[in-house]
């Protein structure tokens, strides 16, 4: 079983911030690294799915990268909005398609 | 939109009772995946399926768990009996099965067992 550690636990910064978070992971066998947003009393919602070394995603201010060779995968929200606050979780998508989660970051933005 | 549903939302119940959560996954979606909610974990995998077989129930305790799948419209997790520890939010996801595929979660089912 893979294990997924992300880091910060928990993030507050104030409205218009920059911030990151990192995924890291022991081991590139892995099919797919997935990001998911979980907003409270919501359902986890899917932001990328990213399968090759090197892959880059963008969606509106939100970007993440992966790097299979080192072992981690960032996100990055560019100018962070209240509406950001949520948590933000990396899973790895082991050969057989099992999905596993890591504990998550929480993020609040502050206006 | 396609959505997975789950059914109950809400239960409250007794220790010792039997609990039946149940997943309708997104039409044409053939991996389903049961998820426990929990402070220290986030989301831990209790059980998922592929073309409604079990491929891992590896995180369930198998004494008192069980997850099936009847047809390919329905998935069913079931705690027998049910003990307080239990108590969580319990999602349901489902996807294609292809690596690059997102999972589709549905609302949850949020069990209390006093």
């Amino acid at each position: 079983i893979l294990n997924v550690e992300q880091s910060p636990q928990s993030l507050h910064v104030q409205e218009g911030d920059s911030t990151n978070f990192t995924c890291s992971f022991p081991s590139s066998n892995f099919y797919a690294l997935h990001w998911y947003r979980w907003e409270t009393a919501k359902s986890p919602e899917a932001l990328f799915v990213m399968t090759l070394n090197g892959d880059e995603k963008k969606k509106g201010r939100i970007s993440a990268t992966l790097n299979t060779k080192e072992g981690y995968s960032y996100l990055y929200i560019k100018g962070s909005q209240p509406e950001d606050s949520a948590t933000y979780l990396c899973a790895l998508m082991e050969y057989g398609n099992k999905l596993v989660f890591g504990a998550g970051t929480i993020l609040r933005v502050k206006s | 939109d396609a959505r997975v549903t789950q059914t109950p939302r809400h239960k409250v119940t007794e220790m010792g009772q039997e609990v039946t959560m149940r997943c309708q996954p997104i039409l044409g979606h053939n991996t389903v995946f049961w998820y426990r909610q929990t402070m220290m974990q986030g989301l831990e995998l209790l059980a998922y399926f592929r073309n409604r077989a079990p491929l891992d129930d590896s995180g369930m305790p198998k004494d008192r768990f069980s997850a099936e799948m009847p047809d390919a419209t329905l998935a069913t997790l079931k705690i027998q009996p049910s003990e307080p520890r239990d108590s969580a939010v319990y999602f349901c996801a489902s996807a294609l099965d292809r690596a690059n595929e997102k999972l589709f979660f549905g609302s949850g089912t949020q069990l209390s067992v006093l």
